[in-house]
């Protein structure tokens, strides 16, 4: 157990839908990461936050958005869902923003999107 | 950041050791070499990293070649439960992102 919680852990919705993933970090931790893992294109950066501030984008489409809150768990949302949107999306969390050699991320469980 | 080649699969014997290679040839001065595993579906998990000396925790031991353009992933007693993708990640030390490849897909036989 890395102490990332996610929710849901599956997740079944239409074409055109917006979904809302969610996702606690580890006690402590001040940064939050996104990824998505689908069958085609392996696991791929999303997004980071770090104590509430968008940090670093990655491949994040733009019907794609994220927040962290105040009490630091982060939320992705994912609007006009297309069937490609499919996948695995895993949260990270580390302790630091950057610049540690120790700034390793544990990840969190998943959520397993499928789109029909 | 620099890009890793990976074997794509290997084999190993239960209780034997496994050595993963990972090749970093183009790795800068800058960049540490990074391993993560993912079992089945599950969250990526951290195994080890260094710089350019051998590093040994209570998963495993990497070695990095001198010129740092290739390394080794060593599990020393491998079980059924060290089926996994392995992943070896070259990112320099400020970076935000894990920047995974296809990673080697290890099958630890009984």
């Amino acid at each position: 157990d890395s102490g990332v919680t996610q929710t849901p852990k599956h997740l079944i919705t239409a074409t055109g839908q917006r979904v809302t993933l969610r996702c606690s970090p580890r006690s402590g931790d001040l940064s939050v990461y996104w990824y998505q893992q689908s069958l085609d294109q392996g696991l791929q950066f999303l997004i980071q936050y770090y104590n509430g501030e968008e940090r670093a984008k990655g491949n994040i489409l733009e019907r794609f958005s994220a927040q962290q809150f105040p009490d630091l768990h982060s939320e992705l949302n994912l609007s006009s869902l297309e069937l490609g949107d499919s996948a695995l999306y895993f949260c990270a969390s580390s302790v630091t923003s950057s610049g540690s050699t120790y700034n390793e991320q544990f990840f969190g469980p998943g959520t397993r999107l499928t789109v029909l | 950041d620099a890009k890793t080649t990976q074997p794509t699969s290997m084999d190993c014997a239960e209780g034997r050791a496994a050595n993963l290679p990972c090749n970093h040839s183009t790795i800068s001065g800058n960049e540490y070499v990074y391993w993560y595993r993912q079992i089945h579906s599950q969250g990526p998990q951290y195994i080890i990293h260094g710089l350019k000396n051998n590093e040994t925790n209570e998963m495993a031991s990497l070695i990095i070649t001198e010129d740092r353009k290739s390394s080794t992933l060593i599990l020393p007693h491998a079980t059924l439960r060290d089926t996994a993708v392995y992943y070896c990640i070259v990112r320099v030390f400020n970076d935000y992102k894990l920047s995974f490849g296809a990673g080697t897909t290890v099958t630890v036989r009984a």
